[in-house]
């Protein structure tokens, strides 16, 4: 199993809901990844899990919580959100040790907050 | 983190024509990579450069590094209309994140 599954494809939520995305691999990655990306803009780096620990927290807001449960599964809690949070988020995972870092990339979730 | 960024933003070509896009970045890497996002989706990885390799082929892209000058550059040789979508490079150094540039928006006409 090659893929990167992200749940769900489309989110729509108000600024005074609480929602999860979810992110899962089974390729024995160790190290998983959130990015936030606008639209005709590249990817930017919001968290690093490496060995299910936080190692990475690009100063994200407190209203983006992430969470790695097991070796497998990525959430990021949302919650009191802003309307400029609405982005395609991508979740990605690659291994952690060795040299090279290529990166395999979930199909995103389209989060739209209004 | 390093972060890329491409030349030139926007690419538009005939179906069967070459395309080449350029990255160049600021400080010292590990390695390189070049990444391909179709609208709307996530990215898929295309192909590593590692530091002291000078270019590498996979299939109809080939990839070249020159680290004296900081640039990488992709090449899509005869391009078709599936290969229209945003190329990225990351490069990445010891701390091995990858910093995306804003990308070259490639369309191939069919």
């Amino acid at each position: 199993d090659t893929e990167v599954t992200q749940t769900p494809k489309h989110l729509v939520m108000g600024m005074t809901n609480k929602k999860s995305l979810k992110c899962e691999q089974h390729m024995g990655h160790r190290a998983m990844y959130w990015y936030k990306q606008k639209a005709k803009k590249p990817p930017e780096l919001m968290f690093v899990y490496s060995y299910e620990k936080l190692s990475i927290n690009e100063s994200v807001p407190s209203r983006f919580s992430p969470e790695c449960p097991n070796s497998s599964l990525l959430n990021l809690h949302l919650h009191a959100l802003q309307p400029e949070d609405s982005a395609l988020y991508l979740c990605a995972s690659s291994h952690p040790s060795g040299r090279y870092n290529e990166q395999f990339f979930g199909p995103g979730t389209r989060l739209t907050v209004l | 983190s390093q972060q890329g960024e491409e030349d030139p933003q926007a690419l538009s070509i005939q179906e069967g024509e070459n395309a080449t896009m350029n990255c160049s970045y600021k400080t010292s890497i590990n390695n390189l990579q070049w990444y391909r996002q179709n609208s709307g989706r996530g990215l898929v990885h295309l192909i590593l450069i590692r530091s002291n390799e000078r270019e590498k082929h996979s299939g109809r892209l080939r990839v070249t590094l020159d680290t004296s000058k900081k640039s990488s550059s992709l090449l899509i040789t005869a391009s078709r209309a599936a290969d229209t979508a945003s190329y990225f490079c990351a490069p990445s150094g010891s701390a091995r994140q990858l910093t995306f540039g804003s990308g070259t928006q490639l369309t191939v006409l069919p």
